[in-house]
């Protein structure tokens, strides 16, 4: 099975900060990631598929970066509503594998 | 607007049996393969299974696999996950998920959008 890894486990940022989150898997897959975001008592929405292709409906100010084993989420201009905990899904082969997640708090 | 609606969890004792519904809505059911990931308490988001558009291919999760059987009728637009064998450790929200390419596209890649889930709790 493929492992996806996530770093770091928490972050704190202020409104207006860039955060960068990384993603590593345990092998190459090529672009087949995708990032999501997990509000408290909600279900996960997808931001980012293909690794870097932006979900209809996701604002510009969300990007994803990477290929290979290496991506990254960039947050620019962190807004009120982006506090929540973010995870990447690998796609590149069965079973579908989920990073242990990305808790971005408020400094 | 798509929707998904899960129904069918609750308590259930170790060893039993529960089925999950997931009903679609707003899109054309039979073009879209269906997921169903969890997610336990407090912790993160585990696939569990995904069913193609024709409902002849399936995909279980390790820890699942030979214990959960994962359905779909096309002409009800529903999807369903039959669990046997139940174990402390499948205490989780069970949320449906569409996938966002549709027929004759690669499939069960992405999730969105997801259903708000429905609660299994397994314990004696």
């Amino acid at each position: 099975d493929i492992q996806v890894t996530q770093s770091p486990s928490s972050v704190s940022a202020s409104v207006g900060d860039r955060v960068t989150i990384t993603c590593r898997a345990s092998q190459d897959i090529s672009n087949w990631l995708a990032w999501y975001q997990q509000k408290p008592g909600k279900a996960p929405k997808l931001l980012i598929y293909a690794a870097s292709s932006l979900q209809s409906g996701v604002p510009s100010r969300f990007s994803g970066s990477g290929s290979g084993t290496d991506f990254i989420l960039t947050i620019n201009s962190l807004q009120p509503e982006d506090f929540a905990t973010y995870y990447c899904q690998q796609a590149n082969s069965f079973p579908r594998t989920f990073g242990q997640g990305t808790k971005v708090e408020i400094k | 607007e798509v929707q998904l609606m899960e129904s069918g969890g609750g308590l259930v004792q170790p060893g039993r049996s529960l089925r999950l519904s997931c009903a679609a809505y707003g899109f054309t059911f039979s073009n879209y393969a269906m997921n169903w990931v969890r997610q336990a308490p407090g912790k993160g988001l585990e696939w569990v299974s995904s069913i193609s558009d024709s409902g002849r291919t399936t995909y279980y999760g390790d820890s699942v696999k030979g214990r959960f059987t994962i359905s779909r009728d096309n002409s009800k637009n529903m999807v369903y996950l039959q669990m046997d064998s139940l174990r402390g450790e499948d205490t989780a929200l069970y949320y449906c998920a569409k996938d966002v390419w549709g027929s004759g596209r690669r499939q069960s890649n992405w999730f969105d959008p997801w259903g708000q889930g429905t609660l299994v709790t397994v314990s004696s």
